[in-house]
């Protein structure tokens, strides 16, 4: 099976513009998440989608946005961009194995703002 | 909220030499368990994961943990390792049921030749 993809793989944009992310994953996953990477913070979540739906949700502004669409196929959105988004942001898909779900990462997009 | 403690942030080891590398998390409930390693230049792959049952897991590339659920704790474990094993190698955690992982801050492994 093909791994979980994420495009672009690399991005730059500069302050205050907006940024959307998109993420393929694994085939038969139906839960996405989302996280952030940065050297200060490590890896941190953003959120889950699931049947198009967001599961749950981590400490984030609401410039940080996503949705999930019907082929489970997700994108995040992050709006008037600050220095600080600078990460790589990592996309995971799932799927439920008894009692816990596994996910497996992409590449990552990283996204540089000037 | 759950978190996890990785006190060693950078190991430097001999090829052959023996790996243990802690992690330990807080949390009440009931958890699920995984390391994941990030190679040079790689995304994130998993390395094992426990769910339930034996404490004692196995994974891939000759690499072990133990979950000690009384020192929430569940280290990982290689008896020998290779100049390939150099990475960075990230414990996470979530709660059983949700399925937003809560990450350390990393260790990294350098071994050398």
């Amino acid at each position: 099976k093909a791994g979980v993809t994420q495009t672009p793989r690399y991005l730059i944009k500069t302050r205050g513009q907006q940024v959307t992310l998109s993420c393929s994953p694994i085939s038969g996953h139906r839960s996405v998440s989302w996280y952030q990477q940065t050297p200060g913070q490590g890896l941190q979540f953003l959120f889950e989608y699931f049947s198009e739906t967001q599961r749950n949700k981590g400490n984030f502004p609401g410039r940080f946005s996503g949705r999930q669409f019907s082929n489970s196929r997700s994108e995040m959105n992050v709006s008037t961009l600050e220095l600080g988004d600078s990460a790589l942001y990592l996309c995971a898909s799932s799927f439920r194995q008894g009692a816990g779900e596994t996910q497996y990462f992409g590449p990552g997009t990283r996204l540089l703002v000037l | 909220a759950q978190s996890v403690s990785q006190h060693n942030h950078h190991v430097i080891l001999s090829e052959a030499a023996s790996l243990e590398l802690g992690c330990n998390y807080s949390y009440g409930g009931t958890v699920n368990l995984f390391w994941y390693v990030q190679y040079p230049g790689q995304h994130l792959q998993l390395l094992l994961k426990y769910f339930s049952g034996d404490p004692l897991v196995k994974g891939i590339k000759g690499f072990e943990a133990e979950f000690i659920k009384s020192k929430f704790s569940f280290n990982l474990r290689k008896p020998s390792v290779q100049w390939s094993d150099t990475a960075e190698y990230f414990c996470a955690v979530n709660a059983y049921g949700a399925n937003n992982l809560f990450f350390g801050t990393g260790t990294r492994l350098t071994v050398i030749p």
